[in-house]
């Protein structure tokens, strides 16, 4: 299957600062999708990108969909304790399989 | 978005012993999917469950092992048949294709398997 990389692994940071992670691919996307998953739980859409070039933005989230469409980025600004987290990237090519990102562990520290 | 559930949300099963999986949806979708998700990891898709037809399976997954049904545009049932400790994971139900949407996947809960 295809292999999108996210970076970084895991984050630990302090409550307050800036976020950001992205997902890069050798594949070109037609769709970059980003998750959120707490524990125990089902992943949650946060944001979905459409147009290479985009920029979308939810609350204090802001992802862009690349401009070669192979990579994706996802910032939060200004964490708070709730942020803590798995994020995930998906990317979808033709048709309608999704592939997932390695995934980024969030901790934020209060 | 719609309103996903799965039952049940966590078993503990025996080896040897099969469990099915619920995953029911409040509206009609046209596209749903099972994924598993092993301890740690990201989500792999086991494979697409159609409505009226055959699943599709992605590499790795049989239909022996994971067989699925899909009666309706609303339900969908998958099995994990003959249950080894390498099938302890999460087990997640997604859909695609809601009237509002499109080229977005939302996700049940979860199952959380544990086979001893």
């Amino acid at each position: 299957g295809q292999q999108l990389n996210q970076s970084p692994q895991s984050m630990f940071i302090q409550e307050g600062e800036d976020v950001s992670m992205n997902c890069t691919s050798s594949s070109i996307f037609n769709t970059w999708l980003w998750y959120k998953q707490d524990p125990g739980e089902g992943p949650v859409l946060l944001i979905a990108l459409y147009k290479a070039g985009e920029l979308t933005s939810n609350g204090r989230l802001t992802a862009q969909f690349g401009i070669t469409r192979k990579d994706s980025f996802l910032n939060i600004s200004a964490s708070i304790p709730s942020d803590v987290g798995i994020y995930f990237c998906a990317g979808q090519l033709t048709g309608n399989q999704f592939y997932f990102g390695t995934g980024t562990s969030l901790t934020v520290i209060p | 978005s719609a309103v996903i559930s799965q039952k049940p949300s966590r078993d503990i099963c025996q080896r040897g012993t099969s469990l099915t999986i619920q995953c029911q949806v409040d509206s009609q979708v046209t596209m749903m999917f099972w994924y598993r998700q092993q301890p740690g990891q990201s989500l792999t898709l086991i494979a697409t469950a159609n409505q009226g037809s055959e699943a599709t399976y992605e590499s790795g997954f049989v239909i022996d092992k994971f067989p699925i049904s899909r009666p309706n545009l609303t339900f969908s049932t998958l099995t994990v048949s003959n249950m080894s400790p390498e099938d302890s994971s999460i087990y997640l139900c997604s859909v695609e294709g809601l009237l509002a949407e499109y080229n977005e996947q939302f996700f049940g809960p979860g199952t959380r398997l544990t086979v001893l």
